[in-house]
């Protein structure tokens, strides 16, 4: 079965790094894109940051682009996001997503979350 | 960027009853190529991430029961339980994946009246 489990979240102050794992099992890795979402304490979910499954196609989130860099490992089956820059704002649950093809598309299969607090 | 709006916020349905909730996109997310409305719904439960109900706005995604369905074009969408029962209590959200930023509506909370 699909399975996502994030990891690398934490308390880190504003202007601050951060790089948040995904590790992938249960279906071929390298065959489909990935998604990063996030949510805010009490809020809606926000979409992060797409990655094709060959890693040659990324995109990303206004409020994330410039500051953010998503990126995988095929042979090690995980995801990653290098969070740089960090703001209070970007504090949330941030979910990585299986695509349902290679480049993009909606997300199938979601993890259960890794949780990044912003704060001073 | 595609901004999807929900509406309403939140609704109070009683049991065996029919919710339905709205999806309206700022610009068409069918495409004329393959007549596909890019267009998902999903369900979250109070701490669990988002679970997938219905694709390409109106196909049921296996094993969601047949209460659920999706509807609309272009758009303008729905999702409809046909008959609430205690387990949909939850947050239902829309997402276009017609273009980058992929968007999600703000989300409708439904509760038992």
């Amino acid at each position: 079965q699909v399975q996502l489990v994030e990891s690398g979240g934490g308390v880190v102050q504003p202007g601050g790094s951060l790089r948040l794992s995904c590790a992938a099992s249960g279906f071929t890795f390298s065959s489909y894109g990935m998604h990063w979402v996030r949510q805010a304490p009490g809020k809606g979910l926000e979409w992060v940051a797409l990655i094709g499954n060959d890693g040659s196609n990324k995109y990303y989130g206004d409020s994330v682009k410039g500051r953010f860099t998503i990126s995988r490992d095929n042979s090690k089956n995980t995801l990653y996001l290098q969070m740089n820059s960090l703001r209070v704002e970007d504090t949330a649950v941030y979910y990585c997503a299986k695509a349902v093809a290679p480049v993009g598309y909606y997300s199938d299969y979601w993890g259960q979350g890794t949780l990044v607090t912003v704060s001073s | 960027d595609i901004v999807m709006t929900q509406s309403p916020d939140s609704l109070a349905v009683s049991l065996g009853e029919r919710a339905t909730i709205n999806c309206k996109s700022s610009q068409s997310v069918l495409s004329i190529s393959n007549n596909k409305n890019y267009l998902v719904w999903y369900q979250q439960k109070p701490g669990q991430p988002p679970k997938l109900l219905i694709s390409w706005a109106s196909t049921r995604e296996s094993g969601v029961p047949d209460r659920f369905s999706g509807s609309g074009s272009g758009t303008d969408f729905t999702l409809t339980i046909s008959s609430l029962q205690a387990e949909d209590v939850a947050v239902y959200y829309c997402q276009q994946c017609y273009g980058e930023p992929l968007t999600f509506g703000g989300g409708t909370k439904v509760e038992i009246k």
